[in-house]
């Protein structure tokens, strides 16, 4: 069982390079998001999905596009990157809000 | 802000000791979870308490919630050195359906 793979695991990136982190889980479950953590600041959602075709804005969604096509897959678009959005970023996905969230391994993303 | 906020942010204790961490938030709350996070990995669930009970336990791991104090603790007992890790107190409010992470709490575990 696999549980949430997140692919690749490192990436650098140049300034307006664009890219897209995958996210995929294999437990069947409604709700992902993507969270990006920085030192100090804990994680941040960026954007969430309910399930598949719904998708909604986090705390810090700027620069970023997500869509959800199937209930396995919920990529992360950077369109245009900017050092700024040098993070680490989680994938993670749950049954649902009064169940756990399980959370991939990261991928460290440098935008140079 | 609604995200909770652990403390002590930094804590380093001698194998065998007992870990307390508090997380306080700042509105109503359906469920309040503990995670743990070692270096270079994703996330593990600990423990979930929802907003009408008052204590869980998990093995060496107790959780409190005191929702008129909008506070929680996180108790390790008989700490081990695999425990040292970064723990994290994440919040769903009502009326919303995010979890909002605190900023986390390092504990290290000295052999």
């Amino acid at each position: 069982n696999a549980g949430v793979t997140q692919t690749p695991k490192f990436q650098v990136l140049k300034t307006g390079q664009s890219m897209t982190l995958q996210c995929a889980q294999d437990m069947n479950h409604e709700y992902m998001s993507w969270y990006r953590q920085d030192p100090g600041m804990g994680l941040r959602l960026i954007h969430y999905s309910v399930g598949a075709g719904i998708t909604d804005q986090g705390e810090v969604p700027n620069g970023y596009n997500v869509s959800r096509s199937t209930t396995e897959d919920f990529p992360l678009r950077l369109l245009s990157a900017a050092p700024s959005q040098t993070s680490v970023y989680f994938c993670a996905s749950t049954a649902g809000l009064h169940q756990p969230q399980h959370f991939g391994d990261g991928t460290r993303l440098s935008i140079l | 802000s609604q995200q909770g906020e652990e403390d002590p942010q930094a804590l380093s204790i001698q194998e065998g000791e007992n870990a307390t961490m508090n997380c306080s938030y700042k509105t109503s709350i359906n469920n309040l979870q503990w995670y743990r996070q070692n270096s270079g990995r994703g996330l593990v669930h600990l423990i979930l308490i929802r907003s009408n009970e008052r204590e869980k336990h998990s093995g060496r791991l107790r959780v409190t919630l005191d929702t008129s104090k909008k506070s929680s603790s996180l108790l390790i007992t008989a700490s081990r050195a695999a425990d040292t890790a970064s723990y994290f107190c994440a919040t769903v409010f009502y009326g919303n359906n995010r979890l909002a992470f605190g900023k986390g709490n390092q504990v290290v575990v000295i052999p």
